[in-house]
């Protein structure tokens, strides 16, 4: 069974930490992609990657900063963590035809 | 602005009833994939049609696709308590990179037993 695995389902972190989100996919993806989910606003892209050590921004790049040092691995990182980025963080792989394989998600609550 | 908007925000219905979803986006695509959360969960895809597919089936769901104007339809048959779940579309547009998908806010469907 094909996966996508994030390394915590759930993260407490005080204001101005770094945070690392890891996300690994057993699939042999060239596509990752970091969305966050907040209530009312669906999902937004953060930042996606087509190859390693690629990386593009997504449409609410501020504040993160992205990883992909092995094709299975794409790292979201929060440079000083705030409030307002206390979220449900989802990491995604995609290969033809392009549906894209979720993780389980990391709820994330920055205090 | 999201590509896709999903319509209705919520509905609710009786199991044994059908549900169905709609999806309405604003450029051309390549295809448009359906998914399904359920509550503190990833999203998990259900189906994807391409844009020179007018239906596809899966099991009980049924997905249409008019590009003429620019909507899809996600019908569940003969719905389940453990269908409740947000249903989202999203869109891969033919202006963007291959892959990238554009999202919807979604659709909450209760199915009550």
């Amino acid at each position: 069974d094909v996966k996508v695995t994030q390394s915590s389902r759930y993260l407490v972190k005080r204001t101005g930490e770094k945070v690392f989100l890891e996300c690994v996919q057993d699939m042999d993806h060239e596509n990752m992609f970091w969305y966050r989910q907040d209530p009312g606003l669906g999902l937004r892209l953060i930042y996606f990657s087509y190859d390693v050590k690629m990386k593009e921004k997504g449409d609410i790049p501020e504040g993160y900063s992205v990883s992909r040092e092995k094709k299975e691995r794409f790292s979201l990182i929060l440079e000083s963590a705030s409030t307002n980025q206390t979220s449900m963080y989802l990491c995604a792989s995609t290969g033809a035809p392009y549906g894209y394989t979720f993780g389980s998600g990391t709820r994330l609550t920055v205090v | 602005s999201q590509q896709g908007e999903e319509d209705p925000q919520a509905l609710s219905i009786q199991e044994g009833e059908n549900a169905t979803m709609n999806c309405s986006y604003k450029t051309s695509i390549n295809n448009l994939q359906w998914y399904r959360q359920n509550s503190g969960r990833g999203l998990v895809h259900l189906i994807l049609i391409r844009s020179n597919e007018r239906e596809k089936h899966s099991g009980r769901l049924r997905v249409t696709l008019d590009t003429s104007k620019k909507s899809s339809s996600l019908l569940i048959t003969a719905s389940r308590a453990a269908d409740t779940a947000s249903y989202f579309c999203a869109t891969d547009a033919r202006d963007t990179n291959a892959g990238k998908s554009t999202f919807g806010d979604g659709t909450t469907l209760t199915v009550k037993p």
